[in-house]
């Protein structure tokens, strides 16, 4: 059984770091793709990052593109977001989600339980 | 950036009905479009992949059809635990986006 469990979440003032993890079990973690997408309180989905099953293809969304840095170690099983510079609008669930195995049109057909992330003073 | 636009914003219906939820895409997407159902307090869960295909485990009273621009998801006779809010996402370019939701409310 696929398993995505996110973790680090919590209350952080704005311009501070948080850093996120995502344990991956039930299927080979280091042949997929990954990526984060977030939810702010009462509203949709946003996509966050992509990182490759090699790390070697990273992108993010506009919003968080110079703050956010996506990881990943195989040997761990584990995806990582650093969060860094955060601001109240960082306010989410943060959720891991499982891509394709390669690059290309894939829907996300895992999700974690997600982890809430709470930017305020 | 392509959007992803859903109509309705919210539907009630009561159990048996049939319901139809549209997603317009911006540009043309082919079939790279995809429907989750997100619970109240759960994560967003896999219905339909690529339009038209059932993800593993799904009921067989969701189905989606479409390409192009313009996409559906129907729910064949409703059930009370189908009240969620439903989301489209196209993975045909960067950056992944997702449509605003429909919320479905049992009567």
């Amino acid at each position: 059984e696929v398993q995505l469990v996110e973790s680090g979440g919590g209350l952080v003032q704005p311009g501070g770091s948080l850093r996120l993890s995502c344990a991956a079990s039930g299927f080979t973690f280091s042949s997929y793709s990954m990526n984060w997408v977030r939810q702010a309180p009462g509203k949709g989905l946003e996509w966050v990052s992509y990182i490759s099953s090699s790390s070697s293809t990273i992108y993010y969304g506009d919003s968080v593109k110079g703050r956010f840095t996506i990881s990943r170690d195989n040997a761990k099983n584990s995806l990582y977001l650093q969060m860094n510079s955060l601001r109240d609008e960082d306010t989410a669930v943060y959720y891991c989600a499982r891509d394709g195995e390669h690059w290309g049109s894939y829907p996300f057909d895992y999700w974690g339980q997600g982890t809430l992330v709470t930017v305020s003073s | 950036e392509i959007v992803l636009t859903q109509s309705p914003d919210f539907q009630s219906v009561t159990p048996k009905e049939k319901i139809t939820i549209t997603c317009r895409a911006s540009q043309s997407i082919g079939n790279s479009l995809h429907w989750y159902q997100q619970k109240p307090d759960q994560s967003p869960k896999l219905l339909i992949k690529y339009a038209s295909q059932s993800f593993s485990g799904v009921p067989s009273r969701f189905s989606g059809s479409g390409s192009g621009t313009d996409f559906t998801l129907t729910i064949n006779t409703l059930e009370a635990e189908d009240a969620a809010t439903y989301y489209c996402h196209q993975s045909s370019s960067l950056p992944r986006t997702f449509g605003q939701g429909t919320k479905v409310e049992i009567k």
